[in-house]
């Protein structure tokens, strides 16, 4: 069956410029998460979503990072006036739920700032 | 707060050895755990978890983790290393009571020989 899709792959901003990142979960998926993994680290949470609404958005870096989920399918995750700390490989994944139940991660989007 | 460590950056065996990858946990009260492996160009695999019970959990691909609460560990183990076990490996962490966060570690390479 289709499993956690993220779009672009690849994206090149340049610093200053707005990026938006698009998630499409497992069909049937409550739950959805980013995540933020630099090289050579494991994922760093940023948020998790339950459905559409946003239960912890306490890893987003600043408010420069956003997130919606606004009909409890498909995510965006927006970085405005992206910086060169910005640069990562950003992950998405769904579950049936949180707690007990394991994530299907998706392909991630690798995003560059220069 | 909730922390992963995996002591090991690197770890190699001869194929049809025994294989242990290690990690340790920090949470404020019961944990779920989870191992997750990543293959060369693909995303983040489900292996296996602990939720409750036998402390023995198996898993896919022959995989096996013990879970010991008074040493706070949740090592991967499986008795025969193939070649194509070779990948990176991420272990991680919720809380009960915080059950959308994960936290993971930074990842271990496992390199299995011929």
């Amino acid at each position: 069956g289709a499993g956690v899709s993220q779009s672009p792959r690849y994206k090149v901003a340049k610093r200053g410029q707005d990026v938006a990142l698009r998630c499409d979960p497992i069909s049937g998926h409550v739950s959805l998460f980013w995540y933020q993994q630099a090289l050579g680290q494991g994922p760093e949470f940023l948020t998790y979503f339950q459905n559409e609404a946003q239960l912890d958005k306490s890893g987003l870096p600043s408010d420069r990072f956003f997130a919606e989920r606004p009909e409890g399918s498909v995510s965006t995750l927006k970085i405005q006036r992206t910086q060169q700390e910005d640069s990562a490989v950003y992950l998405c994944a769904s579950s049936l739920g949180g707690g007990v139940y394991e994530q299907y991660f998706g392909p991630g989007t690798r995003l560059t700032v220069t | 707060a909730q922390s992963v460590a995996q002591p090991e950056d690197q770890v190699n065996v001869a194929e049809g050895n025994p294989l242990t990858v290690k990690c340790t946990y920090s949470v404020s009260g019961n944990p779920y755990l989870f191992w997750y492996v990543q293959y060369p160009n693909r995303g983040l695999q489900f292996l296996l978890k602990y939720i409750t019970g036998d402390n023995l959990v198996k898993g896919s691909y022959g995989f096996e983790a013990e879970f010991n609460k008074s040493q706070t560990s949740f090592h991967l183990k499986k008795p025969s290393a193939l070649v194509s076990d070779s990948a990176l490996y991420f272990c991680a962490v919720r809380d009960m009571a915080n059950a959308g966060k994960s936290t993971f570690g930074d990842g271990t390479t496992l390199t299995v020989k011929p």
